[in-house]
């Protein structure tokens, strides 16, 4: 099992452009989150889905979309990138709400300037 | 608003020493606590999970401890290891909430020879 993986692991965005975080999980995790990491803080959910077709916002949807049309892959769209959304950017799954593990994958550095 | 405290900030031991990180929370209700270890560009790895009914719990040279009654946990590292580099973060699980979870900003050690 590959995990959790996401693409890319570095991107730079000028302000205004777009982008899409790929995430992509083969355990068959019904629940899936993106989460961001500015440094210093702790991470904030920024949306999250428990299964495919159901997605709901997080802690700090603003400037975000995301989808959910398979179990495997959950997309984050950045719409008009703005220097606040230069984070790490973190996707997780986990097997069921009442399970207590989350897995994360190795993040993907995003600047936006 | 559920928040989670953790002290000290940063540390540096050196190898072969111990040392214990420490967690206060505010979640309500509360549902589970977990530690994370996430290395310098890595996404985090749980260490360890624990219900309210529990007070301690191992993995490897890593202890953590809970007093669900004044809202503390501990991480106790044992014998450190250069490879124990890394920021050690405390999670707290609300009892309600599609598995919400609150970090704290995280420990970060520094193991030096």
């Amino acid at each position: 099992n590959a995990g959790v993986t996401q693409t890319p692991k570095f991107r730079i965005l000028k302000i205004g452009q777009s982008m899409t975080l790929q995430c992509t999980q083969d355990m068959n995790h019904n629940y899936m989150y993106w989460y961001r990491q500015d440094p210093g803080m702790g991470l904030k959910l920024i949306y999250y889905s428990v299964g495919a077709g159901i997605t709901d916002k997080g802690e700090v949807p603003n400037g975000y979309n995301v989808s959910r049309s398979t179990t495997e892959d959950f997309p984050l769209r950045l719409e008009l990138a703005a220097p606040s959304q230069t984070s790490v950017y973190f996707c997780a799954s986990s097997p069921s709400r009442d399970s207590y593990e989350q897995y994360f994958g190795p993040g993907t550095r995003l600047t936006v300037t | 608003k559920n928040q989670v405290e953790q002290s000290p900030q940063s540390l540096i031991i050196l190898e072969g020493k111990n040392c214990t990180l420490q967690c206060n929370y505010t979640v309500s209700p509360f549902s589970n606590l977990r530690w994370y270890k996430q290395d310098t560009g890595r996404g985090p790895v749980s260490l360890t999970i624990m219900t309210f009914s529990e007070n301690t719990k191992s993995n490897g040279r890593y202890t953590a401890t809970l007093d669900a009654d004044t809202k503390q946990s501990s991480l106790h590292i044992t014998a450190s290891q250069l490879s124990d580099s890394a920021s050690y973060i405390c999670v707290v699980s609300q009892y309600y909430g599609n598995n919400r979870l609150a970090f704290g900003k995280g420990n970060q050690v520094v193991v030096i020879p």
